[in-house]
């Protein structure tokens, strides 16, 4: 099983600072094609998981520029480079080379 | 835009068959080429893929569930249902619906996502 990990778990940012999370898996997520099977998600309070970044780097529709990711075998990276109330909640990677497995979240928040 | 709707009973008792049924609406092309699973979520606690399922009779479980679950499509009617036998307080959970967008034949990300339906397990 690919197991995966986020760092940190929990992440206080004020208004308009920039904002990074850490996502690593026990193993290489490079899919066949190239990408990577790798996608993050941000649960806002009450809702359900909505897609942020799919196959590692590519912004989902209507996700604002604000967000970015980086990717690299095992270690991924989703960044936000001023922080809004609308980005608060819980971000989860999520892997899709072997099976599905979710990293246990990191909680932003508005300091 | 494409839609998904959980339903089924919010409470079940111990050692019963948890069924839910997901209604898919607005996808006039994608249901016979994408994928389509369910994930859960207990309370206050993280995001659990359950098993994900194809029209073409494709499917694959979550191994730590697999003995107990069953997804099935019927995609005649929109619907995608599942099954989970001899539930305990363990399976309470929100259950959600959602298609497993394909990408060059693999099944990569939840691009939508139903509300969710909360499943109490309980005398």
């Amino acid at each position: 099983d690919i197991v995966m990990t986020q760092s940190p778990l929990s992440l206080p940012v004020a208004p308009g600072e920039p904002a990074s999370i850490s996502c690593r898996a026990s193993q290489n997520l490079l899919h066949r094609t190239g990408h990577y099977s790798l996608h993050w998600y941000l649960q806002k309070p009450g809702q359900s998981p909505q897609l942020v970044i799919y196959l590692g780097l590519n912004r989902a529709r209507g996700v604002p520029d604000r967000f970015s990711a980086s990717a690299s075998g095992t270690d991924f990276t989703l960044e936000i480079s001023r922080v809004e109330a609308e980005d608060v909640g819980v971000y989860y990677c999520m892997q899709t080379l072997q099976a599905v497995t979710f990293g246990p979240g990191t909680k932003v928040d508005i300091k | 835009q494409l839609q998904l709707e959980e339903s089924g009973p919010g409470l079940v008792k111990p050692s019963e068959t948890l069924s839910l049924s997901c209604f898919v609406s607005n996808d006039p092309n994608g249901r016979e080429t994408h994928y389509w699973g369910w994930i859960r979520q207990p309370p206050g606690k993280g995001l659990e893929w359950i098993g994900t399922s194809r029209s073409s009779g494709s499917t694959t479980y979550n191994p730590s569930l697999k003995s107990r679950v069953t997804i099935s499509l019927d995609m005649p009617t929109n619907r995608f249902s599942l099954t989970l036998n001899s539930v305990t307080a363990a399976d309470t959970a929100v259950y959600y619906c959602a298609r497993h967008f394909e990408w060059f034949g693999d099944p990569q990300h939840f691009d939508s996502w139903g509300q969710g339906t909360l499943v109490t397990v309980s005398s």
